[in-house]
């Protein structure tokens, strides 16, 4: 199955750490991104091939990953941090692209 | 700085075809994948494609048949047909650009994605 599986909401108060997992078969053998959605702006990617942080992600995201899940992990959140998250990733033959359902991340 | 913008009719009648351009500006479309994503109300991300500066186009297996992309250099815009549409066709719309190769898919630069109405 190429389907991922996102919690729909994690709860954090400000300056502690969130950690967002994405679970699915095809994690392994496919990297993972992650997405962050605020209302009426454009998805960011925050996350690139499991672990990498693209330029201008402050160095307080960071990825993981561990078998069939893949974890987003922020320390000290910000309450500009609230928004939603994706991840994505690729069925395991590399024709098409896969999403998890998405957490909302709020900020206490 | 990569910049891109959705338009497009906002309210689609069921059963007609969905027709959306992006245009892409602060830097050329050559030489990568151009895609489209769609987010319907309390859902996820639902990738519906993409399509390369040479024409070549991927699709999401479950819209296949319906979809169709294509792409104009010139103008530095591509552009989105989905036929035959019904309310579960309802949604944000967002073009991307993929820097990812052939087998390898990511989305860098986002448009902020445009509301779609399936309405009679």
């Amino acid at each position: 199955s190429s389907e991922l599986t996102q919690p729909p909401s994690v709860s954090v108060s400000p300056r502690q750490t969130a950690r967002i997992t994405c679970s699915g078969d095809v994690l392994p053998k496919q990297y993972a991104y992650w997405y962050q959605r605020k209302p009426g702006q454009a998805p960011v990617l925050v996350m690139s091939k499991d672990s990498e942080r693209p330029p201008g992600i402050p160095e307080r995201f960071s990825g993981s990953s561990s078998g069939t899940t893949v974890t987003l992990t922020i320390r000290g959140v910000q309450p500009e941090d609230e928004a939603d998250y994706h991840c994505q990733s690729t069925d395991s033959s590399g024709s098409y692209v896969v999403f998890g359902g998405g957490t909302k991340l709020t900020v206490l | 700085q990569v910049h891109l913008q959705e338009s497009g009719p906002g309210l689609v009648t069921p059963s007609e075809t969905l027709s959306l351009t992006c245009t892409v500006s602060g830097g050329s479309i050559r030489g990568y994948h151009w895609t489209w994503i769609r987010q319907p109300a309390g859902k996820g991300l639902e990738w519906i494609g993409r399509i390369y500066t040479s024409g070549n186009t991927n699709y999401n297996p479950s819209l296949k048949g319906r979809v169709t992309m294509a792409v104009d250099t010139s103008k530095n815009q591509f552009y989105l047909k989905l036929n035959s549409v019904t309310a579960a066709d309802a949604a944000i719309y967002f073009c991307a650009r993929d820097p990812g190769g052939s087998s390898q898919y990511y989305f860098d630069h986002w448009g902020r994605g445009t509301l779609v109405t399936v309405s009679s």
